[in-house]
């Protein structure tokens, strides 16, 4: 069976500071990766996909970037933390070409100082 | 651009009762539809696919589609407190890319 791992599971980070998320998934090949972030009582915001190792989208500009290594680690990064990027950040994964859903992970908790 | 709207709710239940949650959506291109439950602090997990017209049923759970009206639902019989989530519509993008367009949730209590 397939599973997913987000790591830190709770981060509280200074202004101005780095930030690296890593996600990884186990039991599929080629899978589809998503990060999304969910501020406090708010829906879900798609922030980047990947269809495959060193493909990455972009939904939203901001502060952040992404990038998928390897065919099942997504790295969520930042060189410099703003208040703003405070929230539960969640990675997710589903089958390439299907029209299954996607699962997610467990989700990093990132407060910002 | 795609709109997936949900029942702003909250939606509160005594315990037993059916729960009716509802989504409407405005791109008649896609063909799947999920429901995902949400508990506080905890990350969505899925609960039900639907990718044709009509009813699906698991357990307790019902998901009802109908593309004609373009809305979505999903039934909870029997509601138990432990019911107690928000609940996340999601709709297919249909491409190969796989991105999901949600509603913003309906919170579901259902009390004792």
């Amino acid at each position: 069976s397939q599973t997913i791992h987000q790591w830190p599971a709770t981060l509280v980070q200074p202004v101005g500071s780095p930030l690296s998320l890593e996600c990884t998934v186990e039991g599929t090949s080629n899978p589809n990766l998503y990060w999304y972030r969910q501020a406090a009582g708010r829906g879900l915001q798609l922030l980047f996909y990947s269809v495959g190792i060193g493909q990455i989208s972009s939904e939203v500009p901001q502060n952040l970037s992404a990038s998928r290594p390897q065919d099942r680690q997504f790295i969520l990064s930042s060189k410099k933390l703003l208040l703003s990027d405070s929230g539960f950040y969640l990675c997710a994964w589903r089958r390439h070409d299907s029209n299954q859903p996607q699962h997610f992970g467990d989700g990093t908790r990132l407060s910002i100082l | 651009q795609k709109e997936v709207e949900q029942n702003s709710g909250p939606l509160s239940v005594p315990e037993g009762a059916i729960a009716s949650l509802n989504c409407t959506y405005s791109d008649r291109g896609s063909q799947s539809f999920f429901w995902y439950r949400q508990y506080s602090g905890k990350s969505p997990e899925l609960i039900m696919s639907i990718y044709s017209n009509g009813d699906k049923e698991d357990g307790r759970f019902t998901a009802q589609l109908n593309k004609a009206s373009q809305y979505v639902s999903l039934l909870i019989r029997d509601s138990q407190p432990s019911d107690s989530a928000t609940y996340l519509c999601a709709q297919g993008g249909g491409t190969s890319y796989g991105k999901l367009t949600f509603g913003q949730g309906t919170i579901l209590t259902v009390h004792p």
